[in-house]
């Protein structure tokens, strides 16, 4: 399967933990994305990365929250010090590159990993 | 302030006849549209999409109609299959700027009965 893989579907965290999600792109992709799903809401971006490079952090909160996506490995975002309002699905989405020719860059994504803070 | 609206949370419809699921922005600088439907427990799937330059795009049972004066656009499932119910998901971009920063809807709830 050379789809976007996301890792772990379902992670719980008490208040204060750190949450950890993990994103491998689709073969071949250089270009990764993230994005928050809150319960009853659209998809929101929070941040686009290349490798070893954050292109657009600008959706992702100022605070506890970090991303990267170093040169070997999976991409990650990070939370720090979680709290109930963190509790959403996170997507990743990839795509094989990023130009004007928006019919090719279409963004694939993955199965969401579902995060819940006790 | 949601740039992107999806209004209506559900649509049932009977396998067979048409579905058609509505979008509209209020962002005029959005220039390229895309669905994408979802399964539960998936993540979202690209679907099919259209840029401002044209007012339809068609994909096998799968059609897009964007109306830029009035900032709608409508998915159209001709015939419905039991198989397409899911949520449905609009998303716009502007293909001048950040392009990569897909802004969706709140999705739509299509059931199709059998």
């Amino acid at each position: 399967n050379a789809g976007v893989m996301q890792n772990p579907r379902h992670l719980v965290r008490r208040r204060g933990q750190e949450a950890r999600l993990r994103c491998s792109p689709m073969k071949g992709h250089s270009h990764v994305y993230w994005y928050r799903q809150l319960p009853e809401e659209g998809l929101k971006f929070m941040v686009y990365l290349q490798k070893e490079n954050i292109i657009d952090e600008s959706g992702m909160p100022k605070e506890r929250f970090s991303a990267e996506f170093p040169k070997e490995g999976p991409s990650i975002l990070r939370i720090q010090q979680v709290v109930r309002g963190d509790s959403a699905a996170y997507f990743c989405a990839s795509s094989p590159m990023n130009g004007r020719d928006l019919a090719k860059n279409i963004q694939y994504f993955g199965a969401g990993t579902r995060l819940s803070v006790l | 302030d949601q740039q992107v609206k999806q209004n209506s949370p559900s649509l049932s419809v009977q396998e067979g006849r048409i579905s058609i699921l509505n979008c509209d922005y209020t962002n005029s600088m959005f220039d390229y549209f895309l669905w994408y439907k979802k399964y539960p427990a998936e993540g979202p799937t690209f679907l099919i999409s259209i840029s401002s330059i044209k007012d339809k795009n068609e994909d096998g049972r799968f059609t897009v109609f964007l109306n830029k004066s009035a900032k709608h656009l409508s998915l159209h499932i001709v015939p419905s299959q039991p198989g397409d119910s899911a949520v449905y998901f609009c998303a716009a971009t502007n293909s001048g700027g950040s392009n990569y920063k897909l802004t969706f809807g709140k999705g739509t709830l299509l059931t199709v009965n059998p």
